[in-house]
């Protein structure tokens, strides 16, 4: 089983729609948690931080789960440019930071 | 205050030369990261380093990889005698301290290709 896993996709959403991405991870003593974007042959750029009691910051919310060891990623409203890649991040043991492979999201007019 | 800046941004080598990838840090971090990413999968850790410092290789591969963080100048991660496989994006990240306690910044990456 993979260290943090998601789903690949791709996800085809419309312009407006609401689209939730989930991941897991296998080690119960992760310590924090982020989403990081990567748009096409760019560098990935950190979205969000998840924290325990879950987060918003705008169209987009994140939250944890800890006894399922799972994070969500919630877009509302999606727009054009929120085509992109989403990756989940796991930092565990300290330093060693572990990511997904990341969800591919395309929104269409 | 510039970014992560990792050079060359494009390197094509012939299977069996050496390829060099630089990463000069943000201006006051002292960790530095270095990830793979093969065409259409996601990035794989491979080396943290402090300055001086290796912390963690566990992602490296045994062979022909190495990383170093000297006291003065960038962050090289050094391929011997690259093979076809060795072709990749390969991304170095950034913090000011260790990446459970703040986010990393990345460089745009280089793109490795072997010939």
């Amino acid at each position: 089983r993979k260290e943090v896993e998601q789903d690949p996709g791709p996800f085809n959403v419309p312009e407006g729609a609401t689209v939730a991405f989930n991941c897991t991870y296998s080690n119960s003593a992760s310590q924090s948690f982020f989403w990081y974007r990567q748009d096409c042959r760019k560098e990935p750029k950190l979205l969000m931080s998840v924290y325990s009691s879950g987060n918003e910051d705008g169209r987009f919310t994140a939250q944890l789960n800890r006894a399922s060891q799972y994070i969500s990623l919630l877009i509302r409203d999606s727009k054009l440019s929120d085509s992109a890649t989403y990756l989940c991040v796991v930092n565990k043991e300290g330093f060693k930071t572990i990511f997904g492979a990341g969800t591919r999201l395309f929104v269409k007019a | 205050n510039a970014g992560v800046m990792q050079n060359p941004r494009h390197l094509v080598r012939r299977r069996g030369q050496e390829a060099r990838l630089r990463c000069s840090p943000m201006k006051g971090h002292s960790h530095v990261y270095w990830y793979r990413q093969l065409p259409e999968e996601g990035l794989k850790f491979m080396v943290y380093l402090q300055k001086e410092n290796i912390i963690d290789e566990s992602g490296m591969p045994k062979e022909r990889f190495s990383a170093e963080f000297p006291k003065e100048g960038p962050s090289i991660l050094r391929i011997q005698q690259v093979v076809r496989g060795d072709s990749a994006a390969y991304f170095c990240a950034s913090s000011p301290s260790r990446v459970t306690d703040t986010e990393a910044f990345f460089g745009q990456g280089t793109r490795l290709t072997v010939v």
